[in-house]
């Protein structure tokens, strides 16, 4: 079956600082894979996805690119805000998600 | 604006009663998940329905729990008896179903049980 495995946090930054959140998979063939996001107080929501190998999914300042040879899909994001203060998930569909990585981002 | 609503928002009881969850998919979404979110376990999964027919409901104590869709534009979680260790937050997502497709989360019931 699929699986991910995502790193650990909490992560704590500076304003302006370059964010990186690991994230490999185990799967069979190449499903899709999401990054979701979720702000303190409320549900989920997609932040950016991909549907094939090579694939990047961009979306408010993040980036993440579906690599094959390293079975990855890395997040990043070059200069973060206290808005990106979050828990972030890696996942493909379906499957429970785990604990995420919470993101502090401090002024 | 499609959005998946979740009843109650809140929900405070005590131990041994019973305590239902409701959930309203986006319109014409054909695929319900039901997620609980605590610290110690992350969010896991306990249940999903395709059509409203359940595929996979492993993720959840069998004994206390059950989940139905009576129809298309609802689905329910519920918890009986209840116990303290059940507080959590109980999430609901929606989608079109298939390995490529999002999930639309609802804003979650916080559940405490004392």
């Amino acid at each position: 079956g699929n699986s991910v495995t995502q790193m650990e946090g909490p992560v704590t930054l500076s304003e302006e600082a370059f964010l990186t959140i690991n994230c490999t998979y185990t799967a069979t063939g190449y499903p899709s894979l999401f990054w979701y996001v979720q702000y303190p107080g409320e549900g989920l929501q997609l932040l950016l996805k991909a549907t094939k190998a090579d694939d990047k999914g961009s979306n408010k300042g993040f980036e993440a690119t579906y690599r094959k040879e390293t079975t990855s899909f890395h997040l990043e994001k070059g200069s973060v805000q206290v808005s990106d203060s979050a828990v972030y998930f890696c996942a493909p569909p379906q499957l429970s998600f785990g604990a995420g990585t919470t993101v502090t981002v401090r002024a | 604006d499609a959005r998946v609503t979740q009843t109650p928002r809140h929900k405070v009881t005590e131990m041994g009663q019973e305590v239902t969850m409701r959930c309203q998919p986006i319109l014409g979404h054909n695929t319900v998940f039901w997620y609980r979110q605590t610290m110690m376990q992350g969010l896991e999964l306990l249940a999903y329905f395709r059509n409203r027919a359940p595929l996979d409901d492993s993720g959840m104590p069998k004994d206390r729990f059950s989940a139905e869709m009576p129809d298309a534009t609802l689905a329910t979680l519920k918890i009986q008896p209840s116990e303290p260790r059940d507080s959590a937050v109980y999430f609901c997502a929606s989608g079109l179903g298939g390995s490529k497709n999002i999930q639309y989360f609802g804003a979650g019931t916080r559940l405490s049980v004392l």
